[in-house]
């Protein structure tokens, strides 16, 4: 299996533009997880979905940022527009539903200028 | 709702000498228990996982870790570490009914 894939693995941008983040998840996981690391704030959830559905979205910051789901292969998360505060890595993992464990991806790493 | 407590942000060792990164969780109901490692620049990866059944739980790399209900601790233990043991150690925790609580992260520096 390749794993969870991510994609771009690094992306620099300029503040106000519109970033886009993607992931595929492991053939036959259910469930799809978006984090955000900092050395801040840590690991911190974002946001995650259940068979496509979006079940949690508590720790999305702000209206700026939105995740969609349009099949069980495939996710984004959009950050539009983007900040400085908004450079971090971000995550995608997935899961079969439940309480079970979680496959990372290899992390996007976002640089806003 | 259930949480993780990493009580060391850092632990420095020197190489070959044993470790324990430490770990307590607070829940009101029945819990699964994993520590993730990750690398510089790379993905958190899953070390052990305790569902049920023996309480010490043998992982990846040489490691283990003991569930202890009475007091709700997690640790993670190797007898001998290497300089390639040098990463980020996460403790999670998850319920029959949530998804996975994640700790602050413990950073394991191995020097020579």
């Amino acid at each position: 299996d390749a794993g969870v894939i991510q994609s771009p693995r690094h992306e620099v941008t300029e503040m106000g533009q519109e970033v886009t983040l993607r992931c595929k998840p492991i053939s036959g996981h259910n469930s799809l997880f978006w984090y955000r690391q900092t050395m801040m704030r840590g690991l911190e959830l974002l946001i995650y979905f259940n068979n496509n559905v979006p079940i949690d979205d508590s720790g999305m910051p702000e209206d700026r940022f939105s995740a969609k789901m349009p099949n069980a292969s495939f996710s984004t998360l959009k950050i539009q527009p983007s900040e400085p505060r908004d450079s971090a890595v971000y995550f995608c993992a997935s899961s079969l539903a439940g309480p079970y464990e979680q496959y990372f991806g290899p992390g996007t790493r976002l640089t806003v200028t | 709702a259930q949480s993780v407590t990493q009580l060391d942000s850092q632990v420095p060792v020197f190489e070959e000498a044993p470790v324990e990164l430490r770990c307590n969780y607070s829940s009101s109901v029945s819990v699964y228990l994993f520590w993730y490692v990750q690398y510089p620049n790379q993905g958190l990866q899953l070390l052990l996982k305790y569902l049920s059944g023996s309480t010490l739980v043998k992982g990846i790399n040489g490691f283990e870790a003991e569930f202890n209900k009475s007091q709700t601790s997690f640790h993670l233990r190797k007898p001998s570490v290497h300089i390639s043991d040098t990463a980020e150690y996460f403790c999670a925790v998850s319920t029959r009914y949530s998804t996975l609580t994640f700790g602050k992260g413990t950073m394991l520096l191995v020097s020579p």
